[in-house]
């Protein structure tokens, strides 16, 4: 079976650090890709992981594990504008269809 | 920066009625996708279509469903006679790459669809 899991939602301060969790189990497995939604608009591109490891992009980090089945979402500096759902998707091995997790949507206060 | 657009932002639709969602992929793109998100629920996978052909397609995907490229920039979805679940935001996506490319999936803004 395929199965995503994120937090649903999460609170920081302007300025801080946050960590958003993604963990899978699919039955076949091509990468992660981390998307950025703000509500009523389209997901747009973050990172992506298909290699254990770090990834990092300015202010943004992504962290894959494969033998855990884990990833994260490292956002730095954060800002207001950061306010909104951050997608957790895994390819498929075999075809490029994205398999989403629920989104977890962050809210940043000042 | 190119982008994927839709047409038309909102549509509304009796119960019944046959609606096609239009898509303009990237230009220099070949792989096709079209997902919808229900309201406060998660983004779920439709159909993929490349070299003119389905890829692979979901149990959502239904005969009531169809996608053409009827020329060289559009990319249609087509829901024959529509059900009031079918309400949801539809996104098409595109990528110049396919299943084994770091390359993302854009995604156009969407048309929310309303089945009254």
């Amino acid at each position: 079976g395929q199965n995503i899991d994120q937090p649903t939602e999460m609170t920081a301060t302007e300025g801080a650090i946050v960590q958003i969790n993604c963990t899978y189990q699919t039955s076949g497995f091509n990468g992660l890709f981390w998307y950025q939604q703000h509500a009523g608009e389209a997901p747009t591109f973050l990172s992506y992981n298909v290699l254990d490891g770090l990834e990092e992009k300015g202010r943004f980090s992504s962290f894959l594990s494969r033998s855990k089945g884990y990833s994260y979402l490292l956002l730095k500096e954060l800002q207001m504008k950061d306010s909104a759902s951050y997608l957790c998707a895994v390819r498929d091995r075999d075809t490029d269809k994205l398999i989403f997790g629920t989104g977890t949507r962050l809210q940043v206060f000042p | 920066e190119p982008e994927v657009t839709q047409t038309p932002s909102h549509q509304v639709t009796q119960m019944g009625q046959e609606v096609i969602l239009r898509c303009v992929p990237i230009s220099n793109h070949l792989y096709f996708y079209w997902y919808r998100q229900i309201l406060g629920q998660k983004v779920e996978f439709l159909v993929s279509f490349y070299n003119n052909e389905i890829s692979e397609k979901s149990e959502i995907f239904d005969d009531q469903f169809s996608v053409e490229r009827p020329d060289g920039s559009n990319f249609t979805l087509k829901i024959r006679s529509t059900k009031l679940e079918d309400s949801a935001m539809y996104f098409c996506a595109s990528s110049d790459e396919g299943t084994y490319s770091n390359q993302p999936q854009h995604f156009g803004d969407g048309t929310r669809l309303s089945i009254l």
